[in-house]
């Protein structure tokens, strides 16, 4: 079974661009997550899908981040435009759903805004 | 949602038994315990799980305490492959997984 795959794996760009990542979870699985990861630090729930709906996006800044899973698969994150503080490395995981079952994480795309 | 406390760092010799405690003392009934562990430059990887009873499988086991407000991962014969951070999550009926700062265990030869 393929894991999660997260592209790009690393991304570079001045501050003030836009940036975007993909995500594309396990088959059947229903709910996507999206983390941020600093340096040192616990990953940081930023939104949570199931299926095609946004059912926890409250620690996503929704100035500058917004998100999308169209069809309920695949998904994109995006920041417009991108700070300095946004240097991190984004994770995405994917679990079946509802019940005792665990999330798995893809490798995460690691950012730098310079 | 509960939250953990982890110790932030903990040495264990290669071999021997690492034991991981995790304090949660704030869970409620219907919450589940869980383990991920992330090696460097990768993403976090599931450990194991338990509800209430202990939990047993080919990577570690889990012991929670009866009043399932503290538990403990063990990985019975630590490697060097085993260094990593190690986070406890109390996962509700949300579906939501939150990590503190979890802990970094090294494996010393």
């Amino acid at each position: 079974e393929a894991g999660v795959v997260q592209s790009p794996r690393y991304k570079i760009i001045e501050k003030k661009q836009p940036v975007a990542f993909w995500c594309n979870p396990i088959s059947g699985h229903n709910t996507l997550y999206w983390y941020r990861q600093n340096l040192g630090q616990g990953p940081e729930l930023l939104i949570r899908y199931e299926n095609e709906e946004a059912v926890d996006d409250s620690q996503l800044p929704k100035d500058r981040f917004s998100a999308e899973r169209l069809k309920g698969v695949d998904s994109t994150l995006k920041i417009q435009p991108a700070e300095l503080g946004d240097s991190a490395v984004y994770l995405c995981a994917s679990s079946r759903g509802q019940g005792a079952t665990e999330a798995f994480f893809g490798q995460g795309t690691r950012l730098t805004v310079v | 949602d509960a939250k953990t406390t982890q110790p932030p760092s903990m040495d264990c010799a290669e071999g021997r038994a690492a034991n991981l405690p995790c304090n949660h003392s704030t869970i409620s009934g219907n919450e589940y315990v869980y383990w991920y562990r992330q090696i460097h430059s990768q993403g976090p990887q599931y450990i194991i799980h338990g509800l209430k009873n202990n939990e047993t499988n080919e990577m570690a086991s889990l012991i929670i305490t009866e009043d399932r407000k503290s538990s403990t991962l063990i990985l019975p014969h630590a490697t060097l492959r085993d260094t990593a951070v190690y986070y406890c999550i109390v996962r509700g009926t949300g579906n939501q997984f939150y990590f503190g700062t979890g802990t970094s265990l090294t494996v010393i030869p």
